[in-house]
């Protein structure tokens, strides 16, 4: 079945500075990348995700990239601010006959140093 | 709108208890799942439905049971507790749809001790 694996497991930063958080998955059949964001005390939230049919996608200060042929997916956050502190999650899943199981990486802690 | 109600919120159990975790989401998503997180580990699929009727094992389903009898609600049955099983539980949503942003909508978990 998929693997997701999510490094590095803790990260921090100065404000101001970028982050960068990198996945790998093993199934090449997954087409689906989300990444969340959870702060202390609740569930996991939505940020941006992006389809096996496009190499980056951008919002803001957040931006991810797809590699299809390494397996391999980033999420970017630019001019990081102290409210941006919290667990980042990305997940993999592969949509359409095959259904839609989600997994997820093990999460960075990201700390954002004011 | 609502969105995934949890309940409780949290919970202690005696090894060897049962009981249910509820979960309703009011957004008629046809996908639904619990993921059980475990500090280091992320969050792991217990098990997920693509429907009414329909539900599938995930990553780690040893120790639960599930069902599906309408579109709104996916209660997650510990059929007998073990210390193993303390962990916070989140039940998640999402429509069927293969376009788009299409996320998981996440309740607020469900923090369970068992003794």
């Amino acid at each position: 079945g998929e693997n997701v694996e999510q490094h590095p497991s803790t990260l921090s930063v100065q404000e101001g500075d970028s982050a960068v958080i990198k996945c790998t998955y093993s199934d090449s059949a997954s087409n689906y990348f989300p990444w969340y964001k959870q702060e202390l005390g609740k569930g996991p939230q939505l940020i941006i995700d992006i389809r096996s049919n496009v190499g980056e996608k951008k919002d803001q200060r957040i931006a991810v990239t797809l590699n299809k042929t390494a397996k391999h997916f980033s999420l970017h956050i630019t001019e990081t601010q102290p409210e941006d502190s919290a667990v980042y999650f990305c997940a993999a899943s592969m949509e359409g006959t095959g259904g839609f199981k989600t997994i997820f990486g093990a999460g960075t802690r990201l700390f954002v140093k004011a | 709108n609502a969105g995934v109600t949890q309940t409780p919120k949290f919970q202690v159990l005696k090894t060897g208890q049962s009981m249910t975790l509820q979960c309703a989401q009011d957004m008629n998503h046809e996908y639904m799942s619990w993921y059980r997180q475990d500090p280091g580990m992320g969050l792991r699929l217990i098990h997920y439905s693509v429907g009414a009727g329909i539900t599938d094992q995930g990553e780690v389903p040893n120790g639960y049971n599930v069902s599906r009898s309408t579109t709104e609600d996916f209660p997650l049955r510990l059929l007998s507790a073990a210390p193993s099983q303390t962990s916070v539980y989140f039940c998640a949503s999402r429509a069927r749809r293969t376009g788009g942003s299409n996320g998981y909508t996440f309740g607020s978990g469900t923090r369970l001790t068992v003794v």
